[in-house]
């Protein structure tokens, strides 16, 4: 079975600064996506960034980037210039890649990023 | 715009008692996912459908039970609500594609206390 660990439960950061959540997963398969949700106070679930394995370049959109490892199976999301409104619940999640893209989402524990003005 | 609702929001209820959560998607969606978050856990899945009269069960499934008799709603019962079943749940719905990626759309979550 997938499993899916985000060592750090809480994470701060200065407004302004940058910030890396880490995740790290394990699954036997070879062909399968990455996801980085955010879950503001509101509790709606928000995503942030997808990797698809079978690409080796690193996806990006604006501030969020990630930091993909397929052999070390690790998954990383780096927020440049931090803002107020980045402090949420960030959850990294797995997903198998089949015909249909039917696959359940498989969750890490989240990390709660804290941002200080 | 179409949308994916949960209602109630917040429901609290009795051990023992019967409950049922909605879930209701205007995208039809052929597929449709309950998970339920707790702190610590982050989300898990309940049960899953791909589409009508298609259930399957997830990683914590016991104590739950959907049903799938149109491609709109997913409705997740809990047969015998107990307080260890506390937590806030989540619908989720994506399309069907063959061999191209389907985003997870999240509904707002619903918040059920137990007591």
């Amino acid at each position: 079975a997938q499993t899916v660990t985000q060592s750090q439960p809480e994470m701060s950061v200065q407004e302004a600064e940058t910030v890396t959540l880490s995740c790290t997963y394990d699954t036997s398969e070879s062909d399968y996506y990455l996801f980085w949700y955010k879950q503001p106070p509101s509790r709606q679930m928000i995503l942030v960034i997808r990797q698809e394995a079978y690409k080796q370049q690193n996806a990006t959109e604006n501030r969020f980037s990630v930091n993909f490892q397929k052999a070390a199976k690790s998954f990383s999301l780096k927020i440049s210039d931090s803002q107020l409104g980045d402090a949420a619940m960030y959850f990294c999640a797995y997903r198998r890649r089949s015909q249909g893209g039917s696959e359940k989402l498989v969750f890490g524990k989240g990390t709660k990023l804290t941002v200080n003005p | 715009d179409a949308e994916i609702t949960q209602s109630p929001r917040h429901k609290i209820t009795e051990t023992g008692r019967q409950v049922t959560l909605a879930c209701h998607q205007t995208w039809n969606h052929n597929n449709m996912f309950w998970y339920r978050q707790d702190l610590g856990h982050g989300l898990r899945l309940i049960h899953y459908s791909y589409g009508v009269q298609d259930t399957n069960k997830g990683e914590v499934s016991d104590g739950y039970s959907v049903s799938r008799s149109n491609t709109e709603d997913l409705p997740l019962t809990l047969e015998s609500a107990a307080s260890s079943q506390t937590s806030v749940y989540f619908c989720a719905s994506s399309e069907f594609l063959a061999s191209s990626y389907n985003e997870q759309f999240f509904g707002p979550g619903t918040r059920l206390t137990v007591l």
